[in-house]
């Protein structure tokens, strides 16, 4: 079976723009959550989505929203970019009934703001 | 004071030595603990669980000490394959449960 998915890999951007990232999760997964890791640290909690409904939202701005669709793909939109957004953005699946035990990972779409 | 600490390292160890790093958390409720291995430029991925009698897998072992509020990662005859940043992960208490991500500790094996 097809791990966690994402696109683009590699994403490259000028302030101002907006950018959608996409992610598939791993067949039977109902939750998908996303986050920004920025070099050296750990991975932020952006978003929590579970059965197409939002589940949980981190210390982001409004400039950041997200959706899933009834496939349980889901979206990542990122508007009015700043230098400060650029990061691996990376989606990860999980089981899980809005509680993830554990998740799994796609392999990230970078993205760099110029 | 962050919600999970790490020491960032690098840990420079010799192949086939022990190697342990800690990792602290500040909220005495988290109930889940765990510990992730990224590979540079790379997602992570799940290495291990945290129980709270302690668990092994192979050549790693997990430590958990709810006292002092601290999960530990013991790796055993240490491979150059071994060579990665380990993520402590802790489950949060708020109301959605998310996980709250370590900084992550380098380790570098030296042949």
């Amino acid at each position: 079976d097809a791990g966690v998915t994402q696109s683009p890999t590699h994403l490259i951007k000028t302030r101002g723009q907006h950018v959608t990232l996409r992610c598939s999760p791993i067949s039977g997964h109902k939750s998908v959550s996303w986050y920004q890791q920025v070099l050296g640290q750990g991975p932020q909690f952006i978003f929590q989505y579970y059965e197409k409904e939002e589940r949980g939202r981190g210390n982001f701005p409004d400039r950041f929203s997200a959706r899933q669709f009834p496939n349980y793909s889901s979206e990542l939109n990122v508007n009015a970019l700043l230098l400060g957004d650029s990061a691996l953005y990376l989606c990860a699946s999980s089981l899980g009934s809005g509680a993830p035990r554990s998740q799994y990972f796609g392999p990230g779409t970078r993205l760099t703001v110029l | 004071r962050k919600e999970v600490e790490q020491d960032p390292g690098p840990f420079n160890v010799p192949e086939g030595a022990t190697v342990a790093f800690n990792c602290t958390y500040s909220n005495s409720a988290s109930q889940s603990f765990f510990w992730y291995r990224q590979d540079c430029r790379k997602e992570p991925k799940l290495l291990m669980s945290v129980y709270s009698s302690g668990n092994e897998d192979g050549r790693f072992t997990a430590q958990l000490n709810r006292a002092s509020q601290y999960i530990s990662l013991l790796i055993r005859d240490s491979k150059l394959s071994d060579s990665a940043t380990y993520l402590c992960v802790v489950r949060g208490m708020d109301s959605n449960y998310q996980l709250i991500w370590g900084a992550g500790t380098k380790l570098i094996i030296k042949p």
